[in-house]
């Protein structure tokens, strides 16, 4: 199974301050005959569901705003959020959807300091 | 605006069963792999099951292969989930979810509410 392991598990940031949640998975999530990395981040704020942000490890979905950025290939990614916002309290989730058990990381709460 | 709405939650005594569903408009279902992925309180996400848009195809994690079986009906626009043989680590929120690609998966875009599922006696 490939397994999704997050970093920190919690992270406090000031406002307009930038934010960086790692996502390591092993195995390797990088499909080479479709050059993309089958990985996914999401947002889930208290009492909703998740929110689709950045797949393809780096596009940005529909609506998102462009303070959120994904990077990263292979097996090492990153969800940067440049300048957090008050909305941005939440807990981030990286998804590789590459095989099945589809698998997520354990989620960091991000908080203002 | 896609919608999911899940339903059939409630409160079972372990080794009993449910069957949850999930109706979904505004986008054409027949066409979209679903899953369900749920959470248990407090937790982290964890996927549940796939089907494909056919139905042909059905993958499911390890720990309820045997027990839920994921279906769906393209002529009702719904998906369900028979869970059999319920056990307390299988209370969570259920999630109906769609995946945005038609040819590959490539990411959940659409969520439903979720309808939550305890196992107690």
């Amino acid at each position: 199974d490939f397994v999704m392991t997050q970093s920190p598990d919690s992270l406090a940031v000031s406002l307009g301050e930038r934010a960086t949640i790692n996502c390591k998975s092993s195995p390797s999530v990088l499909d080479s005959s479709k050059n993309k990395n089958f990985l996914a981040w999401y947002q889930q704020k208290p009492g909703q569901p998740p929110k689709l942000l950045i797949y393809w490890a780096s596009t940005r979905e529909s609506g998102v705003p462009d303070r959120f950025s994904g990077s990263g290939s292979g097996t090492d990614f990153t969800l940067t959020i440049s300048s957090l916002q008050a909305e941005d309290v939440a807990v981030y989730y990286c998804q590789q959807y590459y095989a099945t058990p589809i698998t997520f990381g354990q989620g960091t709460r991000l908080e203002i300091k | 605006e896609v919608q999911l709405v899940e339903s059939g939650g409630g409160l079972v005594q372990p080794g009993g069963s449910l069957r949850l569903s999930c109706a979904a408009s505004e986008f054409t279902f027949s066409s979209y792999w679903m899953s369900w992925v749920r959470q248990a309180p407090g937790k982290g996400l964890e996927w549940v099951a796939i089907i494909k848009q056919d139905g042909t195809e059905k993958y499911y994690v390890d720990s309820v292969k045997g027990r839920f079986a994921i279906s769906r009906d393209n002529a009702k626009n719904s998906l369900y989930l028979q869970m059999n043989s319920l056990r307390a680590e299988d209370s969570a929120v259920y999630y109906c979810v769609r995946d945005q690609g038609t040819d590959f998966w490539s990411g959940y875009d659409s969520w439903g509410q979720g309808t939550l599922v305890t196992v107690s006696s």
